[in-house]
C-alpha cells in the first residue's frame, strides 16, 4: 500500500531535549515536506526537500532540522524544543512527474507537545 | 506574496443542505489549486485538484470545485451534505514557477446539523 509513516504519533517532551520525528514514504517520490498546523493558521511549510541531499527552507524552518540522506526518509530534527514549537506535524511527499500534477500525499501527523 | 484565503473559520449546514466553501488565491499566474479534507484526528485526504482545463473540477465524496480565473477563487462545493462530511477543508495552492512551495489556507470547519 502507498503511504507516508511518521513516527511518533505522540510525543510529549520537555524544552531542550532534541528529539526527532521520522517520516517515510514507499513510493519512490523525489520530493518531501514538513508542515506545521495551528489552529487558524492552517498548515506551513518548515522544510522541503527536491531529492537526496537537497532540501530547503519553507515558510517557518526556525528551530527545525532535516536531512535527507536517502529518497524514502526525511526525518525532523528539533535539536533544542520549546514551548512554541508544541503543534501538530505533517509530513507529505509528492513526484515532479509529469500526469501527477505535483499532488502531495500525506502523513497521519505527530502532535508534538513541549513543556 | 502568495497567499490562500477562506473567509469562513466556521460553517454549519443542516444535513442534506447544499454546501459552498471559499478560497481565494493570490499568485500571479494560475497555480495548481487543491481542496484537501481533514477528519477529527486524521491526517489529510486530497478531494480535488484543478491544474488547467475544464474549470469544474469533479471529486471524491460528491464534491467539486469550480476555478474562476477573474475572482482567484477556486470554491468547493457539494449539492447534499451528509453528517459524514462534517471536517475541516483546506485550500492549498503549489506554486507553478515554485513548484516546491505550497500554501494552505487557514481551513474551515464545517459541522453537519441532523
Amino acid at each position: 500500500e502507498a503511504q507516508v509513516t511518521q513516527n511518533p504519533r505522540y510525543l510529549i517532551t520537555v524544552t531542550g531535549k532534541k528529539l526527532t520525528v521520522t517520516c517515510s514514504q514507499n513510493m519512490n517520490h523525489e520530493y518531501m515536506s514538513w508542515y506545521r498546523q495551528d489552529p487558524g493558521l492552517g498548515l506551513r511549510q518548515i522544510y522541503y526537500s527536491m531529492n537526496v541531499e537537497v532540501t530547503d527552507k519553507g515558510d517557518v524552518p526556525e528551530g527545525y532540522k532535516v536531512s535527507r540522506k536517502e529518497k524514502r526518509n526525511f526525518p525532523l530534527i528539533l535539536e533544542s524544543p520549546s514551548p512554541n514549537q508544541t503543534s501538530l506535524y505533517f509530513c507529505a511527499s509528492s513526484s515532479p512527474a509529469v500526469g501527477t500534477n505535483y499532488e502531495q500525499y500525506f502523513g497521519p501527523g505527530t502532535r508534538l507537545t513541549v513543556t | 506574496a502568495q497567499s490562500v484565503t477562506q473567509p469562513d473559520i466556521h460553517i454549519t449546514v443542516s444535513e442534506g443542505a447544499s454546501l459552498e466553501l471559499r478560497c481565494n488565491y493570490s499568485y500571479g499566474a494560475t497555480p495548481y489549486l487543491f481542496w484537501y479534507v481533514q477528519s477529527p484526528g486524521q491526517g489529510l485526504q486530497l478531494l480535488l485538484k484543478y491544474f488547467s482545463g475544464d474549470t469544474l473540477v469533479q471529486g471524491i465524496k460528491g464534491f467539486e470545485a469550480e476555478f474562476k480565473r477573474s475572482q482567484s477563487s477556486f470554491n468547493l462545493r457539494k449539492p447534499s451534505v451528509h453528517w459524514s462530511d462534517a471536517a475541516e477543508y483546506f485550500c492549498a495552492v503549489r506554486a507553478i514557477y515554485n513548484f516546491n512551495k505550497f500554501y494552505f489556507g487557514s481551513g474551515t470547519k464545517l459541522n453537519v446539523k441532523p
